[in-house]
């Protein structure tokens, strides 16, 4: 079946790294993707790793991906106030028209 | 091109009303796709065109939704009939697909609809 889970909340310290993690049960994903909410606005895409890698970095940016365990993991280094907002990892089904298929999101607070 | 765009940005109408939405995908996109995100969850895969074709429909999407995309561009989404459990932001995105490659889905800005 296809569930995308994602912890909630996490509150950070402007400066401080951020670790969103997301897990998914189909095996047959093939992207993998982050994207970010701001409020009342739609989905920015930051980026995505395709299902064969393990590691995917884009500046401040890094992102995990655990087959085995099928766990996906979003670092955000030197977070800023202006990275708060909810983030959504999503898994993209191969033959199933590449529709995406989206966790509940995390809400990140960054504090100063 | 500035991306996806969709129109209206808000919309709040009378249960029983019939309400339609338009989204224009990025020029060069083959594919579009409509979601809907209700408060505190994540977007739910509604349906997806590729060109003019309607190729895939949720269970989410009852009879009292319709979507078209009748000439591979611009796509519009109506809701007959609508009801207080509608009221959700309704998203579209876009992408290039050819066989065997798949680009990234873009979203627009999305169409908030209140049902009161």
């Amino acid at each position: 079946g296809e569930d995308v889970e994602q912890s909630l909340f996490l509150s950070v310290r402007e400066g401080d790294s951020s670790v969103i993690n997301c897990t998914y049960t189909d095996s047959s994903s093939t992207y993998l993707y982050w994207y970010k909410q701001e409020p009342g606005a739609g989905l920015q895409l930051l980026t995505y790793i395709f299902s064969n890698m393990d590691m995917k970095q884009d500046q401040r940016l890094t992102v995990l991906l655990n087959k085995k365990d099928k766990h996906l993991s979003l670092r955000i280094a030197d977070t800023q106030t202006g990275d708060s907002a909810i983030y959504f990892c999503a898994e993209s089904i191969f033959g199933g028209g590449d529709k995406l298929i989206f966790g509940t999101g995390t809400r990140l607070q960054v504090f100063p | 091109d500035t991306g996806v765009s969709q129109n209206p940005r808000h919309k709040i109408t009378k249960r029983g009303q019939n309400v339609t939405f338009r989204c224009d995908p990025i020029s060069e996109h083959n594919r579009l796709y409509w979601y809907r995100q209700t408060l505190g969850q994540g977007p739910e895969f509604l349906t997806y065109f590729q060109n003019e074709a309607q190729l895939e429909k949720s269970r989410l999407l009852s009879d009292r939704f319709s979507a078209e995309r009748p000439k591979g561009s611009f796509s519009t989404l109506e809701i007959q009939r609508t009801e207080q459990g509608d009221s959700a932001m309704y998203l579209c995105a876009s992408s290039f697909s050819e066989s065997g490659y798949q680009e990234t889905q873009y979203f627009g800005p999305g169409t908030r609809l209140l049902v009161l």
